[in-house]
This record gives structure tokens, C-alpha cells and sequence, in this order.
């Protein structure tokens, strides 16, 4: 079984700032795969960014990356340089891998809302 | 870039009336797709995983005569939620995975948001 835990359900952060959303999780699989979504309120769902167990490096997409620390369990999601339109719902999730290619269940966290402040 | 589209986007319907919401990839194929529901101020809940061509998987306490499931081709699902109570009155989005890119992606679409009344 998996499961997500994010423990900050509302964050504010101001402008320009950097910002951590918390992110640990809790599974038996060997390998997992680890992504991040935002959810503004128009609902959809936008993937961020992803990381593999099994990856050495952290993942860094663009002001996002993801501070992966295996031995903690733990995935926290750094935003630099926030912009306005970075407020909205940030999800956690994560899924086992199937080196078959088949696929494997995504558990979503419940979700940090953001809001940044100008 | 991958697309995935949910019509209707948003839906009202009266109690006891079924409603069917699509699902489609738009440029890519899609082997599976998923969907999931979401209470205001809540997490996306996995509700089924759709296989193209079988019959879809239910997650535990999901009924699967009341939340009907058809993955007909690989760029079309559909959820049909038979005899609608106000309680079934949700956010619907589904997802997808494209089968020739990255086995971690999946793209969602733009959710359904249906109202029973």
C-alpha cells in the first residue's frame, strides 16, 4: 500500500520568494515514481515534475524542483521566484514502476493550497 | 503537446437521470486511462482504470453498476453515472497514458464538473 502525507493544507508566500511544499510518503515498492501537480481553480490538472527512487540527482524543471531525500521518505517541492499565478492547489503524488511498461496506480496527497501575495 | 479532453465540461441533471461523460486523448494513444472524482476542497480519488478494449478495474467501494466504464478505442473512454443522486454530485477528471512516451505520465483533462439536483 501506499500512501502520501502533506502536512501544510494553506500556504502564503510572498512574491519573488521561494517557497517548500512538504511531501512524504510511505511504500513497500523497490522502484516509484513521485510527481507533483498544480491545480488552479479552473480544475485542471497540471503536472510539474517528476522523480524516480531511483534517480541520483533531483529533479529540476524550470523555478520547480524537488528535493528528494529517500532515507526520509520525504519529496518536497521548492518553488523559486514565486509569481502570482503560482497560487492555486499543489498535489503530491506518487506510483509505483513497472519496468514492463504497465501500468501502476497513482496515490495523490491531499493537497497544500498556495497562495502567493504580491 | 499531449491532450486529453472531458466533454461535457460541466453538467446538471436531475436525481434518478444518467449522465455520460467523455474522455478523449486527442493526439496520442491512450492504453489506459483513469478516473478519478473530487469533493470541494478535497484529493483526486482514483475511481477505475480503464483498459482499452477489457473491462475496467474499480477501486474498492466504487460501484461498478453505477459508475459504468467503456474504454471502446485507445483515444476514447466513456463514465456513465446511472441513476445520479445528489450525492454523486462531484468533479470528474479523467487522465491518460500515452503508450509510446514515458511510462510515469499520465495527462489529465480539464475535469467535468456535474451538479445533480
Amino acid at each position: 500500500a501506499q500512501k502520501i502525507t502533506q502536512t501544510q493544507p494553506g500556504m502564503f508566500v510572498q512574491e519573488k520568494e521561494a517557497v517548500t511544499l512538504d511531501c512524504t510518503y510511505d511504500t513497500s515498492d523497490p522502484s516509484y515514481g513521485l510527481f507533483w501537480y498544480k491545480q488552479p481553480s479552473s480544475g485542471e490538472m497540471i503536472f510539474l515534475i517528476y522523480q524516480g527512487s531511483y534517480d541520483q540527482q533531483n529533479a529540476t524543471e524550470g523555478r520547480y524542483s524537488l528535493n528528494f531525500q529517500k532515507a526520509r521518505k520525504s519529496a518536497n517541492l521548492v518553488i523559486s521566484a514565486s509569481q502570482l499565478g503560482d497560487s492555486a492547489m499543489y498535489f503530491c503524488a506518487m506510483s509505483p514502476i513497472s519496468y514492463s511498461g504497465g501500468y501502476q496506480k497513482v496515490t495523490f496527497g491531499t493537497g497544500t493550497k498556495l497562495q502567493v501575495i504580491p | 503537446g499531449a491532450v486529453v479532453s472531458q466533454h461535457p465540461s460541466w453538467v446538471i441533471c436531475k436525481s434518478g437521470t444518467s449522465v455520460k461523460i467523455e474522455c478523449r486523448s486527442l493526439d496520442f494513444q491512450a492504453t489506459t486511462m483513469f478516473w478519478y472524482r473530487q469533493f470541494p476542497k478535497q484529493s483526486l480519488m482514483l475511481m477505475a482504470t480503464s483498459n482499452e478494449g477489457s473491462k475496467a478495474t474499480y477501486e474498492q467501494g466504487v460501484e461498478k453498476d453505477k459508475f459504468l466504464i467503456n474504454h471502446a478505442s485507445l483515444t476514447l473512454s466513456t463514465l456513465t453515472v446511472t441513476s445520479a443522486h445528489p450525492e454523486d454530485s462531484s468533479f470528474y477528471i479523467c487522465s491518460a497514458r500515452n503508450r509510446s512516451t514515458n511510462y510515469y505520465e499520465q495527462y489529465f483533462g480539464p475535469g467535468t464538473r456535474l451538479t445533480v439536483t
